[in-house]
C-alpha cells in the first residue's frame, strides 16, 4: 500500500452538474477526512468518518454536499448543483486512531475541481 | 474557536541559511501539532507530528517545537536546500479528529 489515493486528479464541470470524487484510504486506517483548500489558503475542514459513522460535519458542508464511506473503506465526495465558488482542491486524509493516541492523518494528492 | 497563525507569509533566502517558521494558535487545548510540506498543486506531506505532552520532535534537518501554555510552535529548518522549497502548513488537533490549518509559510530557497 502506497497511500491515500484521490480520483479522478482533475476534474472541470460546467456550473450546475454534479461531481462525485472518490478516496481510498491507507489500508486498516479507521478513519478519513475530507478538507476543502483554495488557492493561498490552508485547507479547512468539510467532514471526517470513523469506519462508516460520519462523526463530524463542518457548517462549510452545505446540504448539496454529501459524503458516505458505505464499507468504512473508500470514500465519495458528492457536489450537487455545482457553483463556481465550488472550485477548489478536495483533499482526502485517513489516520488510525487506538483509543486516546492522537493519529497522525496522512494526505491524499487532491482533486482539483474547476466549475466554469 | 481555535484560530492558527503563521508568520511569516513568504519567505526568500540564499542556500545553508538556517531558518525558522513560527506557528501560532490561540486555544491551547490541543491533542497534537503536525507540520506539513505541500509543493504547488499537490497533496500535503507530513513531516513532523509532535503530541501535547512532547516539547519538540527531529527528523533529519527538521526540528519542531511546542510551546502549548503560549500557543507557540516552530519548525527549524538547518542548512536550508533549494529542494526545501516549498509551503509549509501547520495545523492543530482539538478534542475532535479534524485539523485546524494555518495559512501556511511559502519557502524559497535560491542557489
Amino acid at each position: 500500500d502506497t497511500g491515500v489515493s484521490q480520483d479522478p486528479r482533475h476534474k472541470i464541470t460546467k456550473r450546475g452538474q454534479n461531481v462525485t470524487f472518490r478516496c481510498d484510504p491507507i489500508s486498516e486506517h479507521n478513519r478519513l477526512y475530507w478538507y476543502r483548500q483554495t488557492l493561498g489558503q490552508g485547507p479547512e475542514f468539510l467532514t471526517y468518518f470513523q469506519n462508516e459513522a460520519q462523526l463530524e460535519k463542518s457548517r462549510l458542508l452545505s446540504d448539496r454536499f454529501s459524503a458516505e464511506r458505505p464499507k468504512g473503506s473508500f470514500s465519495t465526495l458528492e457536489i450537487q448543483r455545482t457553483e463556481q465558488g465550488d472550485s477548489a482542491m478536495y483533499l482526502c486524509a485517513s489516520s488510525l486512531a487506538l483509543g486516546e493516541y492522537a493519529d497522525e492523518q496522512y494526505f491524499g494528492p487532491g482533486t482539483r475541481l474547476t466549475v466554469t | 474557536k481555535q484560530e492558527v497563525t503563521q508568520i511569516p507569509a513568504a519567505l526568500s533566502v540564499p542556500e545553508g541559511e538556517n531558518l525558522v517558521l513560527n506557528c501560532s494558535f490561540t486555544d491551547s487545548a490541543i491533542y497534537n501539532l503536525q507540520w506539513f510540506r505541500q509543493d504547488p498543486g499537490k497533496g500535503l506531506t507530513s513531516l513532523l507530528l509532535i503530541q501535547s505532552s512532547q516539547r519538540e520532535q527531529t527528523s533529519g534537518r527538521l526540528n519542531a517545537s511546542l510551546d502549548k501554555s503560549s500557543g507557540r510552535s516552530t519548525l527549524y529548518i538547518a542548512a536550508s536546500q533549494p529542494g526545501d522549497s516549498a509551503t509549509y502548513l501547520c495545523a492543530v488537533r482539538g478534542n475532535t479528529g479534524k485539523l485546524i490549518f494555518g495559512q501556511g509559510t511559502t519557502l524559497q530557497v535560491k542557489p
